[in-house]
């Protein structure tokens, strides 16, 4: 069925390296993909999104590449802090609603 | 402004309790949401509201009662809940429900809910 998941559940790194979080997705048909950052005990605050008619969007300390092949999307973040520490969420549009469907979450770790 | 607030920020609540859960959002959004996250899971998606209508209710039971009084608020009535209820909800709104413009949908903090 359509689903949206993610290739790690946990991901630790040093900081200021850069990170890397990996989502795919099951229906070709989808035509926009969100991420989001979620702290404990906060709601999903947006970090960045993508329409299907791009392969790459660039934010703040922040890239989405989206791979439409290979059905794959990657949150790239720069020089990783602290404060970036929290649960990743990917999202891809369920409907013309406009209602998310949320693959499983990475937490991100960043060790000093 | 890209706030959604939602009341109150946690609830404890028997089997037999009515209470509600309250959001609200001052952004003009004509599309709102409410959403049910387990611990260490991803949200999901519980009713959808567009333009004040109820367009969506993902088969949830209805002890869950969703409101839309008008385009700036979003009720969740509760009653007689299971202790399986407990769970985060989250209210989220987004500038168009349609096919055209933004679909970024913005979250309120979530009501921590707890069912006795």
């Amino acid at each position: 069925g359509e689903s949206v998941g993610l290739h790690l559940p946990t991901l630790s790194v040093q900081e200021g390296d850069n990170s890397i979080i990996n989502c795919a997705y099951s229906n070709s048909a989808s035509d926009y993909f969100i991420w989001y950052k979620q702290e404990s005990g906060k709601g999903p605050q947006f970090i960045i999104d993508i329409r299907s008619n791009m392969d790459k969007r660039q934010g703040q300390r922040v890239t989405v590449l989206l791979n439409k092949t290979v059905k794959h999307l990657s949150l790239q973040i720069a020089a990783t802090q602290p404060g970036d520490s929290a649960v990743y969420f990917c999202a891809e549009r369920g409907g013309s609603q406009g209602n998310l469907i949320f693959g499983k979450g990475t937490k991100l770790s960043v060790k000093p | 402004d890209t706030e959604v607030t939602q009341t109150p920020k946690h609830l404890v609540m028997g089997m037999t309790n009515k209470k509600s859960l309250k959001c609200e959002q001052h952004m003009g959004h004509r599309a709102m949401y409410w959403y049910k996250q387990k611990a260490k899971k991803p949200p999901e998606l519980m009713f959808v509201y567009s333009y004040e209508k109820l367009s969506i209710n993902e088969s949830v039971p209805s002890r869950f009662s969703p409101e839309c009084p008008n385009s700036s608020l979003l009720n969740l009535h509760l009653h007689a809940l299971q202790p399986e209820d407990s769970a985060l909800y989250l209210c989220a709104s987004s500038l168009s429900p349609g096919t055209s413009g933004s679909y970024e949908q913005y979250f309120g903090p979530g009501t921590r809910l707890t069912v006795t």
